[in-house]
Formats: structure tokens, C-alpha cells, sequence
């Protein structure tokens, strides 16, 4: 069956230190991935993208990285912050045809100060 | 730019009852989505509109209609609610920009289903 798999148990991290997600995959092959931050109450918004030929990729204090043989994506935040607390969402587009995405059910993270 | 509006933002219904769940987007995009979100579940897709005039079932159209009334508007209708469809409703936009399809999500629909 096909499965997109986020760690359910919250990560708690100290404010400074470097926060690692992990989004794996099964019985997919996706063009892209993309994150997704959402905060309690709100929408999910979108914070980078990561297409199947790219290994790294990085915006400010973020880092995604795809590795399409392991079938997982990295997302780490560097010097954490406590407003980086929040749950994120990993999310596969599977081709370049459409626009729909698979959801992973969400990381919560806490950073402490 | 308002970006993807949603109302009502909470709404508490009897089983049986109908309503619509209204979004609108001023993005000019032509993908639009309904999603719900349950504890555990994550995301999921009930029905997509790629453009004007076209709908699609997604995950889990079953007890959900769409209309798609225009570029900007895209509706959800329960017609007889059950409790099973207490959840949060999300609408979403996507257009064309880089190519990349990246979606931008309404404030939510918190529906309670007694």
C-alpha cells in the first residue's frame, strides 16, 4: 500500500539547536516534495519544495534534503527558536500534471527556550 | 490580498441537517481543493477543481458535493450530515507559479456533527 510516514510523537527540542523531521515514503515516486508549516487553529502554509533531481535545498534557516532511493526527506531548522514550535507537514506531488498533493499526517515540534 | 477565504469558521450541525461550506481565492489560481483534517489522519483530499467548470473526487468524497461557481469560488456541500464528518475543513488554491503547485490554504471550517 502506498504511505507517507511522519514520526506521530512530538519533538522536543532546546532553543539554539537544530531541529530534524523526517518524511518517509512508500509506493510512491514523487516530482516533488514539499513542506508545509501549520500552527494550531490555522491553515497549513507552505515553506519549500523540493523536485526529485535536487538533493538539498535551503531557505534561510531551513534545510530539506530528498533522497529518492531511501524513499525520505530531511527537513532540519538551524538555531531553533520557540516560535518555530509548530506541526509540519511533509506532502508529495506526484507528477508534473497535476496539482494535488498526499498529506503526512504532521511532526509537532516544541523548541524549549 | 485576502488570499483563500473560508466561512463559517465554526459551525455545529444536527445529523441530517445540509449546509455549504463557502471558499473564495483572489490569487487567480485555477486548482482548488477541499480537504479535511481528523486527529491521526492528517490531510485529506475530498474533492479538487483543476479549473473553472471541473470537479474530481479526491480520498474521500463519500457524503460531499462541489460546485465549482466560478474561477474564484469553490463550494462544499453536506447534505445530510452524519457524525462521522465532524472534523476541520480546509479549501485550498494552487496556480501555475514556477510550475511548482505549491497550495495555499483558507483559515479552516470546524464542523461539529451532533
Amino acid at each position: 500500500s502506498q504511505k507517507i510516514e511522519q514520526n506521530s510523537e512530538a519533538l522536543n527540542i532546546q532553543e539554539g539547536k537544530t531541529a530534524t523531521l523526517t518524511c518517509n515514503y512508500t509506493n510512491y515516486s514523487p516530482a516533488y516534495l514539499q513542506w508545509y508549516r501549520q500552527d494550531p487553529g490555522r491553515g497549513p502554509v507552505f515553506l519549500l519544495l523540493i523536485r526529485e533531481n535536487e538533493k538539498e535545498k535551503r531557505k534561510e534557516r531551513l534545510k530539506v534534503t530528498f533522497d529518492t532511493t531511501l524513499k525520505q526527506s530531511l527537513f532540519h531548522i538551524t538555531a531553533s527558536q520557540p516560535a518555530d514550535s509548530a506541526t509540519y507537514l511533509c506532502a508529495l506531488r506526484l507528477s508534473y500534471n497535476t496539482d494535488k498533493l498526499i498529506f503526512g499526517t504532521g511532526t509537532r515540534l516544541q523548541v524549549f527556550p | 490580498n485576502a488570499g483563500v477565504t473560508q466561512t463559517p469558521k465554526f459551525q455545529v450541525l444536527k445529523t441530517g441537517q445540509s449546509m455549504t461550506l463557502q471558499c473564495a481565492q483572489d490569487m487567480n489560481h485555477n486548482s482548488m481543493y477541499w480537504y479535511r483534517q481528523d486527529p491521526g489522519m492528517g490531510l485529506r483530499l475530498i474533492y479538487y477543481s483543476a479549473s473553472e467548470g471541473t470537479t474530481d473526487k479526491g480520498e474521500v468524497p463519500n457524503g460531499y458535493n462541489v460546485s465549482r461557481l466560478n474561477k474564484r469560488e469553490f463550494s462544499l456541500r453536506l447534505e445530510s450530515a452524519a457524525p462521522s464528518q465532524t472534523s476541520v475543513y480546509f479549501c485550498a488554491s494552487s496556480g501555475v507559479r514556477g510550475l511548482t503547485g505549491e497550495q495555499y490554504f483558507g483559515p479552516g471550517t470546524r464542523l461539529t456533527v451532533t
